[in-house]
């Protein structure tokens, strides 16, 4: 069954202080990995798009790594600020399929305090 | 502002009634996705349309529908409520539906059922 698993659930960080994090996936042959940013009750916004041949993608202080290897991706952030707080979704696109088979993660809550 | 207009954005019902979720995808967007965002759970798939037609569908529920109209607008259609249908509902749009496209989310509707 095709997964996609992110840790940690959640993460209290400092403003300034840089954060990583995690996905795991079992989609398997995949097309491209996306990773969304969510604020509370908003819709999610996306921060990268990597296809399965690309294994980094920057979006001013947000970088996105990609081993299709070992089926991981991370997403890096650098310099954090108080608007980062929000959920952090990893999507993995089968390439069986169109955007309909996009398989979502839960999502890593990432609180910024001062 | 992804472009994606849904309405209401907040609702509140009871069990057994009906709503309608409304969603305006982007200018020249002709796939419209919906889906379903329960507490502390990953965005569940629940139905695709392209250019008015059903492309795909997922985990809907039968007393769930939804339709395409010619102007691409769509509308969700969820009846006999019961409180497990309290969720945000999420509309995305993208230009072809295929699996590379790039997927705009609206602002989501909340909906509580009582």
């Amino acid at each position: 069954k095709n997964q996609v698993e992110q840790s940690p659930q959640s993460l209290i960080i400092l403003e300034g202080k840089n954060c990583t994090l995690q996905c795991n996936y079992t989609v398997s042959p995949f097309s491209n990995l996306r990773w969304y940013k969510q604020d509370t009750g908003r819709g999610p916004v996306s921060l990268t798009i990597m296809t399965f041949s690309e294994n980094t993608k920057s979006n001013g202080r947000y970088t996105a790594t990609l081993d299709a290897d070992t089926k991981q991706s991370s997403l890096h952030i650098t310099a954090s600020q108080l608007s980062d707080s929000a959920s952090y979704i990893c999507v993995v696109t089968p390439l069986q399929g169109g955007s309909e088979k996009l398989v979502f993660g839960k999502g890593t809550k990432l609180t910024v305090n001062p | 502002d992804s472009g994606v207009t849904q309405t209401p954005k907040h609702l509140i019902t009871a069990t057994g009634q009906r709503v309608t979720l409304r969603c305006s995808p982007r200018s020249g967007d002709l796939s419209v996705y919906w889906y379903q965002q329960s507490l502390d759970q990953g965005l569940q798939f629940l139905i695709q349309y392209y250019n008015g037609e059903e492309r795909a569908k997922g985990n809907i529920l039968e007393r769930f529908s939804a339709q395409q109209f010619p102007d691409l607008h769509s509308e969700l259609n969820l009846s006999s409520l019961e409180l497990g249908d309290s969720a945000l509902y999420f509309c995305a749009s993208s230009q072809t539906g295929g699996r590379t496209g790039e997927l705009f989310f609206g602002e989501g509707s909340r909906l509580t059922v009582l």
